[in-house]
């Protein structure tokens, strides 16, 4: 099984800040890794598919970088709507790392 | 616009079992794959597993392999999972979910972008 491995746990920011989170694959996916972003209460919603594709209606801020087992996700000037938990899911056997929690 | 709109939730005594279903409506059934994804109280999300309608085939995740039967009702639009052997760490929220696009990237238990409303499914004795 492919194990997904999200750093850091927590990262707390500022509004207006660079947020940087990162997703490492225990196997090569290729470029098959997602983000997805979940607030309390609600489902998760995919930002990012492929590792670097937006979802539709996703804010440019967010982007996705990476391939074979390193990928990043980056949200340049972090709005106040972004703080929530972050996770990232590849395509091979559809693990879901532990996910990052974004705070203030 | 395609929902997806699941059944309502459950309490269930230990060692039983628990069906819980999803209804597409809005869109077409068979041509996506159907995710199920749970979330225990404070944890992370955990792919269970998921169907393709058109082909009638299952695919699951290890851990569950042996506890989880997805299966899916093409007239009705409606995918079930049913959990059996419950224990208390089965407590959770289960979603069902899918992608929007079509082609061969529905085919895949990823990227999902429509998702249920979630089933609470608490275990206790």
């Amino acid at each position: 099984e492919i194990v997904l491995t999200q750093s850091p746990a927590t990262l707390s920011l500022s509004p207006g800040e660079r947020a940087t989170l990162s997703c490492r694959a225990s196997q090569f996916v290729g470029r098959f890794l997602a983000w997805y972003q979940q607030k309390p209460g609600q489902a998760p919603r995919l930002l990012i598919y492929d590792t670097s594709n937006r979802a539709t209606g996703i804010p440019a801020r967010f982007s996705g970088s990476g391939s074979g087992t390193d990928f990043t996700l980056t949200i340049d000037s972090v709005a106040p709507e972004d703080f929530a938990l972050y996770y990232c899911q590849q395509r091979s056997t559809y693990t879901f790392g532990q996910g990052t929690k974004l705070e203030i | 616009q395609v929902q997806l709109v699941q059944s309502g939730a459950e309490v269930k005594k230990p060692g039983s079992s628990v069906k819980v279903s999803c209804r597409t409506s809005g869109g077409t059934f068979t041509t996506h794959a159907i995710s199920w994804v749970r979330q225990a109280p404070g944890q992370g999300l955990e792919w269970l597993g998921g169907i393709n309608p058109m082909y009638e085939t299952s695919n699951y995740a290890q851990k569950f392999r042996d506890r989880v039967t997805i299966t899916a009702d093409e007239p009705t639009s409606t995918a079930f999972m049913e959990l059996t052997s419950l224990r208390s760490e089965d407590t959770a929220v289960y979603y069902c979910a899918r992608r929007s696009v079509g082609g061969e990237d529905a085919t895949f238990f990823y990227a999902m972008d429509i998702w249920g409303q979630g089933t609470s499914v608490t275990v206790s004795s």
